[in-house]
């Protein structure tokens, strides 16, 4: 299986901050890679897919970089309701895997 | 706009079977655009594909439970179903229902079920 290591697994921001979140693949899956934002006894929330492309109705905040093992979510200005654990997920090689989290905190 | 929607018991005894239905509206099943797929989030923990399963597609499953799970499409109903056989403690997770923007497992979520707690309990 392809590990998905998320760096790092909390952090404290305040609203206004630049924030970057980093997920690294155990082998190269090209752009093929998905970030997911998940609040506390919520479903997780599509946020951007091949690396790059924000789902609809994402703001534009968010952005997404990356290609083969190094990716990067990153917020652009934190809002209050952008605190929350975010998840990234391979879907180039079977089985699609997902990194273990990566906690915004106030 | 699609929803998905889960639904099935809470509480499952250890080495039942857990069954869950995940209803589809504003989107047809049998669209060959989509694939549908179960993924599993014990409590505390991170996020676990099961597995997807298409219209007329061949299913997909987790290589580490495919002994264990089955999927299947229900276009009467507009449905897709998740049995797992010989359910332990283990098991006992938050399974959400989702929509892949493709026909197999090798396209993205784009939406996904509110979610439905399953706890594996005697």
């Amino acid at each position: 299986d392809t590990q998905m290591t998320q760096s790092p697994s909390s952090l404290s921001a305040s609203v206004g901050d630049r924030v970057t979140i980093t997920c690294r693949a155990s082998q190269v899956i090209s752009n093929y890679l998905a970030w997911f934002q998940q609040k506390p006894g919520k479903a997780p929330k599509s946020l951007i897919y091949a690396a790059s492309r924000l789902q609809s109705e994402v703001p534009s905040r968010f952005s997404g970089s990356g290609s083969g093992t190094h990716f990067t979510l990153t917020i652009s200005s934190l809002q209050p309701e952008d605190f929350a654990t975010y998840y990234c997920q391979q879907y180039n090689s079977f089985p699609p895997t997902f990194g273990g989290g990566s906690k915004v905190e106030i | 706009q699609l929803q998905l929607q889960e639904s099935g018991p809470g509480l499952v005894k250890p080495s039942e079977t857990l069954s869950l239905i995940c209803s589809v509206s504003g989107d047809s099943i049998s669209s060959t655009s989509y694939s549908w797929g179960w993924v599993r989030q014990p409590p505390g923990k991170g996020l676990e594909w099961l597995g997807t399963v298409s219209y007329g597609g061949s299913p997909y499953y987790s290589p580490s439970l495919s002994s264990r799970v089955s999927m299947s499409v229900d276009t009467s109903n507009n449905q897709f179903s998740l049995k797992m056989t010989s359910v332990t403690a283990a098991d006992t997770a938050v399974f959400y229902c989702v929509r892949h923007d493709g026909g197999s497992w090798y396209f993205p979520f784009d939406y996904w079920g509110r979610g439905i707690l399953v706890t594996v309990s005697s």
